[in-house]
């Protein structure tokens, strides 16, 4: 159980380009969603903390303009990336968490990757 | 704000000996749990071991320990019986308990790569 897919695995797009990376949890409901960036042989960056059917909270230094979050449901979010540039290329994982639990259950991650 | 500290960058282990992984955290929180995950080449995280503050009981799972030391604000992890599936990098990881535990989210280390070495 608690298991949680990201879709697409990898990803490739064009400098100006918009993106969508979308998390899905496939057995459990997640009130709770967290986005995180990694670049290469760094630690996981949290960028913002999503609840279902609330405005995302985003950290600071995150363009909330530029990655557009959503959580319409509970098993589903999604990351946009807007008018995306070589600088955004990065690796984007997703949790999820259920309302009474603490612990987060991580997707695999995407590579995104803006030529 | 909390700061997780993990100050070897790389560290390498024979196969089947054992090795510990240094973590420091920074804190004003009483109520708080503590990871470490794994993170292998495919990269997806994996938890290894959680340690609840409140507890002074070192967590155990298998051939993984921890040493934590809530004075000291330290909590290591000691792999017994090291294996080559063990590569990967490691993350320690602080989270501070709200009331609601939608708010509380993960602080994590900068992280040690790990290579066991047959």
């Amino acid at each position: 159980g608690a298991v949680v897919s990201q879709h697409p695995s990898w990803v490739i797009c064009k400098s100006g380009t918009s993106v969508k990376i979308e998390c899905r949890s496939l057995d459990f409901q997640a009130t709770t969603m967290f986005w995180y960036r990694q670049f290469p042989k760094q630690s996981l960056m949290l960028m913002a903390t999503s609840n279902e059917g609330s405005k995302a909270t985003y950290e600071q230094g995150v363009e909330k303009d530029k990655f557009l979050i959503n959580h319409a449901s509970l098993t589903l979010s999604t990351l946009t990336v807007t008018s995306a540039h070589p600088e955004d290329s990065s690796f984007y994982i997703c949790s999820a968490r259920t309302r009474d639990s603490y612990e987060q259950y991580f997707g695999p991650g995407t590579r995104l990757t803006v030529t | 704000a909390q700061t997780v500290t993990q100050s070897q960058p790389e560290m390498s282990v024979q196969e089947a000996e054992t090795v510990t992984l240094s973590c420091t955290y920074d804190t004003s929180e009483n109520n708080y749990y503590l990871f470490w995950y794994k993170q292998p080449p495919s990269r997806q995280m994996i938890l290894v071991i959680r340690q609840e503050a409140y507890k002074q009981q070192n967590a155990t799972e298998n051939r993984f320990s921890v040493n934590f030391q809530k004075a000291a604000k330290s909590f290591s992890l000691k792999i017994s019986d090291s294996q080559l599936g063990d590569t990967a990098m490691y993350f320690c990881a602080f989270m501070k308990l709200w009331g609601e535990t939608s708010g509380s989210r993960l602080t994590f280390g900068e992280g040690t790569q790990l290579t066991v070495n047959p």
